[in-house]
């Protein structure tokens, strides 16, 4: 399987529960990134990773937690979410550190996640 | 801090027809601007990137350019047809002294072509 894959593809989940978003790329690069992308809004960097190392938290409420067990797998738990916080949630990799000439980033198809 | 707008919001026009979307952008010290293509419930494909340096890319029937100093990008597509129905997204990535790009994107153009 090549690109970035992200499971599962759709989520409904109570305020209460606990679950897991998984993104997995194949492309052997080094950079992750979540993104939330809401109705009407513009995409948001929600955390980046780079070489498994969290590199940016954009003031994102601990309800997210991220974890990055190695530089082709992320992951996105979740626990006590907002109604708010139904939106599609997209993961993206990029061949390096964020930055450089043709550092083009790929997206992952999303979680469209509710909550209810 | 930096504020992407595509204008329109959406847009519907006739198979065949050539067509222009627009993306402005705050802060000319931008690094790249990149154009994307998002399905409905899908990710973003990325279809062209512009550096800093560059004026136009251009891809197929697509071809994008970019004028920093006005900070404005567009997007023409030729000869349109019913599969380049989407929404048109444009990011770009500021200049950043510790090295870190925050890439801010616009809310997107909804482009419907009718057969």
């Amino acid at each position: 399987e090549t690109g970035v894959t992200q499971t599962p593809r759709h989520l409904v989940m109570g305020m209460t529960n606990k679950k897991s978003l998984k993104c997995e790329q194949h492309l052997g690069h080094n950079a992750m990134y979540w993104y939330k992308q809401s109705a009407k809004k513009p995409l948001e960097l929600m955390f980046v990773y780079n070489f498994k190392e969290q590199t940016e938290n954009n003031s994102v409420p601990s309800r997210f937690s991220p974890e990055c067990p190695n530089s082709s797998h992320l992951f996105l738990h979740l626990h006590t979410l907002q109604p708010e916080d139904s939106a599609l949630y997209l993961c993206a990799s990029s061949l390096y550190w964020p930055g450089g000439p043709g550092n083009t980033q790929y997206f992952g198809p999303g979680t469209r996640l509710t909550v209810l | 801090k930096q504020e992407v707008t595509q204008i329109p919001a959406a847009l519907s026009v006739p198979e065949g027809e050539n067509l222009v979307l627009n993306c402005s952008f705050t802060d000319s010290a931008i690094y790249n601007l990149q154009w994307f293509r998002q399905d409905p419930g899908k990710g973003l494909t990325s279809l062209l990137l512009i550096q800093s340096s560059q004026r136009e890319q251009t891809s197929g029937r697509l071809n994008a350019s970019l004028d920093k100093s006005s900070g404005r990008s567009t997007l023409y597509i030729a000869a349109s047809q019913p599969g380049d129905s989407a929404t048109y997204l444009c990011a770009v990535s500021p200049w950043d002294s510790g090295g870190y790009q925050k890439v801010t994107f616009g809310t997107g153009t909804k482009l419907q072509v009718i057969p």
